[in-house]
């Protein structure tokens, strides 16, 4: 089966400017994960979809993140405007079922550099 | 809140070198603790985890983990390091009241192996 696919895989933009990453979780994981990790830092979570709905939103920094997940598949991430903070590598992941034994499955991230 | 701290950020070992990364955590409640480990241009692939049955946990290519609640510790060993396994690992708590899945990681141990 496919893994979870994010693009783009690198962004180089100027602060102020816009940026949307995007995820493909696997084919039927209605659970989709968004982590994030700042240069040399630990990574933390952002926020959590069930489907096409919002679980949980806490881990996200401030209102200029927009998550969204149209139609419960994939899922994008914008960053408008971004800032000089925002670079890091963002992850995203998917599951099947959120508990008991299920791990999530992770994909390869996508780098964004705000300059 | 939970946190998880693994010591040095890098560990170099050479290669049929016993492995050793550290990990502790600090949670409140009983916790699930994992290791993931990340590939170059790859995704967060998990290694183990401990989900409160047997406190010595093995995973795959050979790595082992055994939870420690005296010392609130979770260190990751492999008894001959291969060339292979150099990477960046991180270790990661969870709150099974609140989220399986809503992981809190360490800042990460990148692992060298030479020949």
């Amino acid at each position: 089966e496919a893994g979870v696919t994010q693009f783009p895989s690198h962004s180089v933009i100027e602060k102020g400017q816009t940026v949307t990453l995007r995820c493909d979780p696997i084919s039927g994981h209605d659970n989709l994960y968004w982590y994030r990790r700042v240069m040399g830092k630990e990574i933390k979570f952002l926020l959590h979809f069930v489907k096409e709905s919002k679980q949980d939103e806490s881990g996200m920094p401030n209102n200029r993140f927009l998550a969204e997940r149209t139609g419960g598949t994939y899922s994008t991430l914008k960053v408008q405007p971004a800032e000089l903070e925002d670079s890091g590598v963002y992850f995203c992941a998917s599951s099947q079922v959120a508990s008991g034994a299920n791990v999530l499955t992770f994909g390869a991230g996508s780098r964004l550099t705000v300059l | 809140a939970q946190s998880v701290t693994q010591l040095g950020s890098h560990v170099s070992v050479s290669e049929g070198a016993l492995v050793l990364l550290r990990c502790n955590y600090s949670s409140s409640v009983p916790p699930y603790l994992f290791w993931y480990v990340q590939y170059p241009n790859q995704g967060l692939q998990l290694l183990l985890k401990y989900t409160s049955a047997a406190t010595l946990v093995k995973g795959i290519n050979d790595f082992e983990a055994e939870f420690k609640k005296s010392e609130t510790s979770f260190h990751l060993t492999k008894p001959s390091a291969h060339m292979s396994d150099a990477a960046e690992y991180f270790c990661a708590v969870s709150d099974p009241n609140t989220g399986f899945q809503k992981l809190v990681f360490g800042t990460g141990t990148r692992l060298l192996v030479s020949p």
